[in-house]
């Protein structure tokens, strides 16, 4: 079992509606969450950091972590084509020298 | 501020050539990774190292090498470079074991 799981996608949807991205995991030892988002031919950049069961508002974005389901999701509000990226969930332990990735899904925000 | 400075963006190589990746990171961090992106295999890791002078495998270092003489670099070699080799190379740093990556840009090579 892959220590975490997440739909490649692609998923498109129309602009201004909420998109809804979700990672799951393995180890109930993780205890940290990021979201990277990756533009066409660029670096993943790190777009949101959590480390605590609920949610974590930044702007349009929301990461929400479920840690007894080891479920973790981001929202996004009132979608741009801008938003049109590739976004990665990655997991860790505190203390831990590397952080586990997921594949990423492709979203397409379509205007 | 620069950040994660990788050299070059593109590449093509003949099978057999060899190669250095470059990477650059001008915060101070401690931690680096390289890691190669394959389309729908997600990241990858490939060697990473927590400060000058110590390195370590990832998951696929088979064909690679790196070496990490100063805290600002760390080269990425491939050796006898072979097509299972095309992808998307990506250098990462970070300040401590508790914060996230920043990417440095990539560089896209082709083994033909």
């Amino acid at each position: 079992q892959k220590e975490v799981e997440q739909d490649p996608g692609p998923l498109s949807v129309p602009e201004g509606a909420i998109v809804s991205l979700n990672c799951t995991y393995s180890n109930s030892a993780f205890q940290y969450f990021m979201w990277y988002r990756q533009y066409s031919r660029k670096g993943p950049e790190l777009l949101m950091y959590t480390y605590s069961s609920g949610n974590k508002e930044d702007g349009r974005f929301t990461a929400q972590v479920d840690k007894s389901s080891k479920y973790i999701s981001l929202f996004i509000r009132d979608s741009q084509p801008s938003d049109s990226a590739t976004y990665l969930c990655s997991i860790s332990n505190f203390g831990n020298e590397k952080l586990t990735f997921g594949t990423g899904t492709r979203l397409t925000i379509i205007p | 501020n620069a950040g994660v400075t990788q050299t070059p963006k593109f590449r093509i190589l003949k099978i057999g050539q060899s190669m250095t990746l470059q990477c650059t990171q001008d915060m101070n961090h401690n931690y680096m990774y390289w890691y190669r992106q394959d389309p729908g295999m997600g990241l990858k890791l490939i060697y990473y190292s927590v400060g000058a002078g110590i390195t370590d495998k990832g998951e696929v270092p088979n064909g690679y090498n790196v070496s990490r003489s100063t805290t600002e670099d760390f080269p990425l070699r491939l050796e006898l470079a072979a097509p299972s080799q095309t992808s998307v190379y990506f250098c990462a740093s970070r300040r401590d074991r508790d914060y996230g990556y920043t990417f440095g840009s990539g560089t896209r090579l082709t083994v033909v």
